[in-house]
């Protein structure tokens, strides 16, 4: 069964500093992995997916890598900004049922 | 390309009356939509997964009575709670798989509701 944990679940940054999201997970014969962001109150937006061949992806300031033995995933925001205050969610789908399983997120609030 | 859209984003409704989101993939053809329930501060619990044209598939708990999912076209899904009560207040997000070898999902905006 997978499980997708999430750490830290809060992080409060000053603007401009750089910052890592961590995410692991139990099942690691998954074929990607995904990282959203997501608004309050807003739907999700997909920011990043890592198959399971790649050990990492970017786009602009952001750097996700996965790390399969190790059941990780890292979020790397270079240069945080006051805008990309929001929850940050990572997804992993579930090799029996090939269901994506969510973690809890964490809440990033980066400060002016 | 590969959006998401849901309708409507928020709906208030008195108690025991239906309430109908829709879920639509506006520039790719959905081979599956899922439909996920969202409380407040919590992540996303799948509640079912609809293929076009076959009968929803439920996750454990979720009563299919309840949340009906219509599956119609490969661009449009639709959830119906029927009997709304006050505890199905709730934030209902949908994705769509447009069937790609990456596995990648697209996400609604959302659609918040309320019962009163």
């Amino acid at each position: 069964k997978q499980e997708v944990t999430q750490i830290p679940a809060a992080l409060s940054v000053p603007e401009g500093e750089n910052l890592v999201l961590n995410c692991s997970f139990t099942d690691s014969a998954i074929y990607n992995l995904q990282w959203f962001r997501q608004d309050p109150g807003k739907g999700l937006t997909s920011l990043l997916l890592i198959q399971s061949s790649q050990r990492e992806q970017t786009s602009g300031r952001l750097n996700a890598s996965l790390d399969k033995s190790s059941g990780r995933s890292t979020l790397y925001i270079a240069a945080s900004q006051p805008g990309d205050s929001a929850t940050y969610l990572c997804a992993a789908p579930s090799s029996n049922t090939g269901k994506l399983i969510f973690g809890q997120g964490t809440t990033l609030q980066v400060k002016p | 390309g590969a959006v998401v859209s849901q309708h409507p984003s928020r709906v208030i409704c008195k108690s025991g009356t239906s309430v109908k989101i829709e879920c639509r993939s506006l520039d790719f053809q959905a081979t599956t939509m899922f439909w996920y329930r969202q409380f407040p501060k919590q992540s996303l619990m799948l509640m079912a997964t609809s293929n076009e044209g076959s009968k929803a598939t439920y996750e454990q708990g979720v009563e299919k009575d309840k949340f009906l999912i219509n599956h119609a076209s490969l661009t449009l899904s639709t959830l119906t709670v029927t009997s709304a009560h006050p505890e199905d207040s709730s934030f209902y997000i949908c994705s769509a798989s447009r069937g790609s070898n990456t596995g990648e999902l697209f996400f609604g905006e959302g659609s918040r509701l309320t019962v009163l």
